[in-house]
């Protein structure tokens, strides 16, 4: 089946680049999207990839290899507001529109 | 605009008891999903819906999970008799149509507890 693995805990400071890293089963993907979730909240749409490449917003970027089938997320200029949790999702043609979610990142920024 | 409202925000009931929860997606959006949440499993797809017509119910547990979507506006998932193991955040989203650069809009979930 389709199944996405990304870290489960990354920790950084303020003012740091942080990159949280995703991994995909190839079969039928076409398209990788980003979502933030705050402790106790709805998940939120960050970024979505189906092409090779970075794709820029703000502090947020988000980079797709579909030859390495690997994502991440880029998070600069961190800040306390940015500790969360990041769930990578992906797209697979087995699954129709139904988006498929990793884990889960949860991220810590600390002062 | 509104986002999509849940409700309720949270519910307790006991094991046995029928649980019934609510979604009001946003106008103008024809996917619906419903989605379940737990330490364990992550962030589960259930069901979801196209036009108000069900697509793909492979990721309801079993039989005593249903859902509707009587209109454009309003959907329910019961579960029914409900059990402790059901305990989780449900998640209602919607998207505005089913191409995979489209956003899900979640809702702010419904915490239940079943005891």
């Amino acid at each position: 089946g389709q199944s996405l693995e990304q870290p489960s805990e990354v920790t950084a400071v303020e003012g740091a680049i942080v990159q949280i890293n995703c991994t995909y089963q190839t079969s039928g993907f076409y398209g990788l999207s980003w979502y933030q979730q705050h402790d106790g909240g709805a998940p939120t749409f960050l970024s979505y990839n189906a092409l090779d490449g970075l794709e820029e917003t703000g502090r947020f970027s988000s980079f797709l290899s579909r030859s390495d089938s690997y994502g991440y997320l880029l998070l600069q200029e961190l800040q306390m507001k940015d500790s969360a949790s990041y769930f990578c999702a992906g797209y697979f043609n087995q699954a129709g529109t139904a988006l498929i979610f990793g884990k889960g990142t949860t991220l810590s920024v600390s002062s | 605009d509104a986002g999509v409202i849940q409700s309720p925000r949270h519910e307790v009931t006991e094991m046995g008891q029928e649980v019934t929860l609510r979604c009001k997606p946003i106008s103008g959006h024809d996917y619906l999903f419903w989605y379940r949440q737990t330490m364990m499993r992550g962030l589960e797809l259930l069901i979801y819906f196209n036009n108000n017509v069900p697509i793909d119910d492979s990721g309801m547990p079993e039989d005593r999970f249903s859902a509707k979507m009587p209109n454009a506006s309003f959907s329910t998932l019961k579960i029914q008799p409900s059990e402790p193991r059901d305990s989780a955040v449900y998640f209602c989203a919607s998207s505005h149509t089913g191409d995979s650069n489209q956003p899900q809009h979640f809702g702010d979930g419904t915490r239940l507890s079943i005891l």
